[in-house]
């Protein structure tokens, strides 16, 4: 079946430490892959996307690059923040699935000043 | 920018009551989506619905469920009477196509706290 992994977490850095969330998936198509966040008390936002092999999503300094030879879509950010605590979910869809997003757990990100 | 408006934020009702939960979609999306997360696990689809009928329902998704889209505008989950397990973090979620460029807009969820 079509499924997604993160890293565990809780994940806790730094202020202006590197950030790296591992995400890989299985599916029986070619999928498109997102990250979204959720800050505490609030909604899914839309981080970053890519819709083929090697696309890569960026926005807000975070980074993800589609690696289908390792069926990977890692997080990354050179230099976080305070105001990037937040839960980090890595998320697929297929066209012939109708639109439906299949999440991984999510990773909860800590990052003390 | 649009956005997905979900009420009411937060819901506390006792085991057994009837629970209707609103959505209003961004105006010009076609697809409709309930999601929940039940506190510190993974966000789970529940259903999705396009042109007035469900395209797809988990196994979450029974008899005690129910979404309908009464006057074009909003999109309904309507649980019949709640259990305990069903408290959790509501999402309601549209997109305008499912083309894989096309992503799906969250609304800020809904708080359902079954007592």
């Amino acid at each position: 079946g079509n499924s997604v992994t993160q890293m565990e977490g809780p994940v806790t850095l730094s202020e202006e430490a590197f950030l790296t969330i591992n995400c890989t998936y299985t599916a029986t198509g070619y999928p498109s892959l997102f990250w979204y966040v959720q800050y505490p008390g609030e909604g899914l936002q839309l981080l970053l996307k890519a819709t083929k092999a090697d696309d890569k999503g960026s926005n807000k300094g975070f980074e993800a690059t589609y690696r289908k030879e390792t069926t990977s879509f890692h997080l990354e950010k050179g230099s976080v923040q305070v105001s990037d605590s937040a839960v980090y979910f890595c998320a697929l869809t297929l066209y012939n699935q109708g639109g439906k997003l299949i999440f991984g757990q999510g990773t909860e990100l800590s990052v003390k000043p | 920018e649009p956005e997905v408006t979900q009420t009411p934020s937060h819901q506390v009702t006792q085991m057994g009551q009837e629970v209707i939960l609103r959505c209003v979609p961004i105006s010009n999306h076609l697809y409709f989506y309930w999601y929940r997360q039940i506190l510190g696990q993974k966000v789970e689809f529940l259903v999705s619905f396009y042109n007035n009928e469900i395209s797809e329902k988990s196994e979450i998704f029974d008899d005690q469920f129910s979404v309908e889209r009464p006057d074009g505008s909003n999109f309904t989950l309507k649980i019949r009477s709640t259990k305990l397990e069903d408290s959790a973090m509501y999402f309601c979620a549209s997109r305008l196509t499912v083309s894989g460029a096309n992503v799906l807009t969250f609304g800020a969820g809904s708080r359902l706290t079954v007592l």
